[in-house]
């Protein structure tokens, strides 16, 4: 059965103090590992999609990095705006999407 | 270009009862999903709908149903609701072709 499981749970920053957010995950066949944000009361919006060991990819202030066994979301000087839950998720060989219970990120002025 | 879009925002029901949760795709994307979202968790997937068929099914009960039209918008109908039940239902389409999902701003279930 595939996992994911992110830390930390809560992440209260002040503006301009950067930070990582970790996704550690256990899955067949990684297809893909996706990052989306989600602010409250409303959907997902997607972020990143990482494909396998090694690739990163950046927007904006956000940068994700991905290793065999964990994903980084880096958040470089963030703003008050990047505050948000941050949801991690995994799609291996069931074809089915395994969401992790995300961090919500605080970044005070 | 309109994202994906729900229906209806927000839903009270009773125990027992029937409801259908409606949901249109973002233009151009074939493959509509469902996920369930319980307060302070994680989405969990229910199933999938591609070519007006049910491609993919997470572990959910029978009393979860699912149709996708010819235009590739989709209904999910939960039958015999449970309290449990209640919680934020999200949508989300992809082309058949791309992992990116982009969701809509769900329906908010609430069953006493």
């Amino acid at each position: 059965e595939d996992q994911v499981t992110q830390s930390p749970e809560a992440l209260r920053l002040q503006e301009g103090e950067s930070s990582s957010l970790n996704c550690s995950y256990t899955v067949s066949g990684l297809r893909g590992l996706f990052w989306y944000r989600q602010d409250p009361g409303k959907g997902p919006e997607f972020l990143f999609t990482l494909y396998s060991a090694g690739e990163e990819k950046e927007k904006e202030r956000l940068k994700a990095t991905l290793t065999k066994k964990e994903s980084f979301l880096h958040i470089t000087a963030p703003k008050p705006e990047d505050s948000a839950t941050y949801l991690c998720a995994v799609e291996g060989g069931s074809y089915i999407p395994t969401f992790g219970r995300g961090t919500s990120l605080i970044v005070h002025p | 270009d309109a994202g994906v879009t729900q229906s209806p925002t927000h839903l009270i029901k009773t125990r027992g009862q029937q409801v259908t949760l409606r949901c249109s795709p973002k233009s151009g994307h074939d493959t509509v999903s469902w996920y369930q979202q319980a307060l302070g968790q994680g989405p969990q997937f229910i199933f999938q709908y591609y070519e007006e068929e049910e491609r993919q099914r997470g572990n959910f009960p029978d009393r979860f149903s699912g149709h996708q039209f010819p235009n590739y918008s989709s209904e999910l109908n939960v039958n015999a609701l449970l309290l449990g039940d209640s919680a934020l239902y999200l949508c989300a389409s992809s082309s058949g072709t791309q992992y990116e999902q982009y969701f809509g701003p769900g329906t908010r279930l609430t069953v006493t």
